[in-house]
């Protein structure tokens, strides 16, 4: 079945500063890669997806990308501010129902973003 | 809109007693059930999915179950808790045809004392 690694478990930078969460997945039929921001005590909220007929996707200070040669894709926020801060999970699925369209998610990574 | 609802929000149970936590969905047929676990400070955990109506796929052998009795309500139980079934629970739903963006309930704290 298909594994999620992400990388770094902890980010933290100063405000302004990028910061870049990188994710590898080995099943080489997933074909949708959601980003999903979990704040304390919160939900998990879905911040940007892409599909594997796509390369990259922004969407104002957020971007990701897919290499699917190399498969793994990366979450990237410019110009952080401290309510950027919160857990970032990926994840990866093949994209149609059943099981092997369930998500499966990465362990997170904690960003912090210094003021 | 669709629109998920999840309670109760914190739950502290003793050890050995039962757990009942419900999920219902709004503005949309026929979704896509799951019930995810976060431990503290972990990522999430598949526990349960339902593609239908009394249809229940189980992830991962534990101590709970899940059941199904209407379309936009998927439930998740216990018998006898144990302290490790402690952790932040979460359903959540995603529509069922081609659907794979998953949305979120506002989450179960449940303490295990």
């Amino acid at each position: 079945g298909e594994n999620v690694e992400q990388h770094p478990s902890t980010l933290s930078v100063q405000e302004g500063d990028s910061a870049v969460i990188k994710c590898t997945y080995s099943d080489s039929a997933s074909n949708y890669f959601p980003w999903y921001k979990q704040e304390l005590g919160k939900r998990p909220q879905l911040i940007i997806d892409i599909r594997s007929n796509v390369g990259e996707k922004k969407d104002q200070r957020i971007a990701v990308t897919l290499n699917k040669t190399a498969k793994h894709f990366s979450l990237h926020i410019t110009e952080t501010q401290p309510e950027d801060s919160a857990v970032y999970f990926c994840a990866a699925s093949r994209g149609y129902g059943g099981s092997q369209g369930n998500l499966i998610f990465g362990k997170g990574t904690k960003l912090s973003v210094k003021p | 809109s669709q629109t998920i609802h999840q309670w109760p929000a914190t739950l502290v149970q003793p050890v050995g007693s039962p757990l009942s936590l419900e999920c219902t969905v709004e503005g949309t047929s026929n979704p896509n059930l799951y019930w995810y676990r976060q431990a503290a400070g972990r990522g999430l955990q598949l526990l349960f999915y339902s593609v239908g109506i009394g249809q229940i796929s189980s992830e991962v052998p534990q101590n709970l179950s899940a059941s199904r009795p209407q379309d936009r309500q998927f439930i998740l139980s216990s018998k006898k808790l144990l302290l490790s079934d402690s952790g932040f629970y979460l359903c959540a739903w995603s529509a069922y045809a081609g659907g794979e963006k998953l949305f979120f309930g506002s989450g179960t704290q449940l303490s295990v004392l």
